[in-house]
């Protein structure tokens, strides 16, 4: 079945410097979306991407789409501790199967 | 608006018990998918329903079953309990099939004794 894989599964960086989480898929997605989960809470949707090579800001967040529409990254410029966080990718077939990365856990020291 | 309604938050049921967990959805919206929330497995899908209809099942045994009613709130069973099945179970609703997204219920924590 399809398979999503993230990494890194966890990244510990100083404020202000940059972060990025990767997502690869086995299969070629029809879009691919991107959740913040803070400590405790539920995953709050980011971003979606729809087209091969799509670029996506969001302030300090950047989101790539890859031309291959099979993988995907997060950047994100400067941290701040507010970004603290678990990011997960969540990426859709043409069936309409949604399926989930595994997440990569954000910790930022002040 | 009202957003993602989980009900219970919290239960705790032995081995063989079985379970029921309720989604209410954002009002207006058409498809509920369920999922399985465990430290070492991430999100794992369950299952998606939209007009009453399953329409997506994920990878788990027969005991997990689902239904969602004329009003788009949905059910999730469980039978037959095992400890591995403690978890977050989190339903997130969506307007409409196709890639929408996805806004999260703050979970029910299902433990297991």
């Amino acid at each position: 079945g399809q398979q999503v894989m993230q990494i890194p599964q966890y990244q510990h960086v100083q404020e202000g410097e940059d972060f990025t989480t990767y997502c690869n898929s086995s299969t070629t997605l029809s879009n691919i979306q991107w959740y913040k989960q803070r400590p405790g809470g539920h995953p709050v949707f980011l971003i979606q991407l729809v087209k091969s090579g799509e670029v996506k800001k969001q302030k300090r967040l950047t989101f790539q789409f890859g031309e291959a529409k099979k993988n995907s990254s997060l950047h994100i410029t400067a941290t701040q501790t507010t970004d603290v966080g678990t990011y997960f990718c969540a990426g859709r077939t043409n069936a309409g199967k949604s399926t989930f990365g595994d997440g990569t856990t954000l910790t930022v020291k002040p | 608006k009202a957003g993602v309604t989980q009900t219970p938050r919290y239960l705790i049921k032995t081995r063989g018990q079985q379970v029921t967990l309720s989604c209410s959805p954002i009002s207006g919206h058409r498809s509920v998918s369920w999922y399985q929330q465990t430290p070492g497995q991430g999100l794992q899908f369950l299952f998606e329903y939209f007009s009453e209809t399953q329409r997506n099942k994920g990878n788990f045994p027969g005991r997990f079953s689902g239904r969602q009613f004329s009003n788009s709130r949905s059910e999730m069973n469980v039978s037959t309990l095992e400890l591995g099945d403690s978890a977050l179970y989190l339903c997130a609703s969506s307007f409409d099939r196709g890639g929408q997204p996805q806004h999260f219920g703050d979970g029910t924590r299902l433990s297991i004794l």
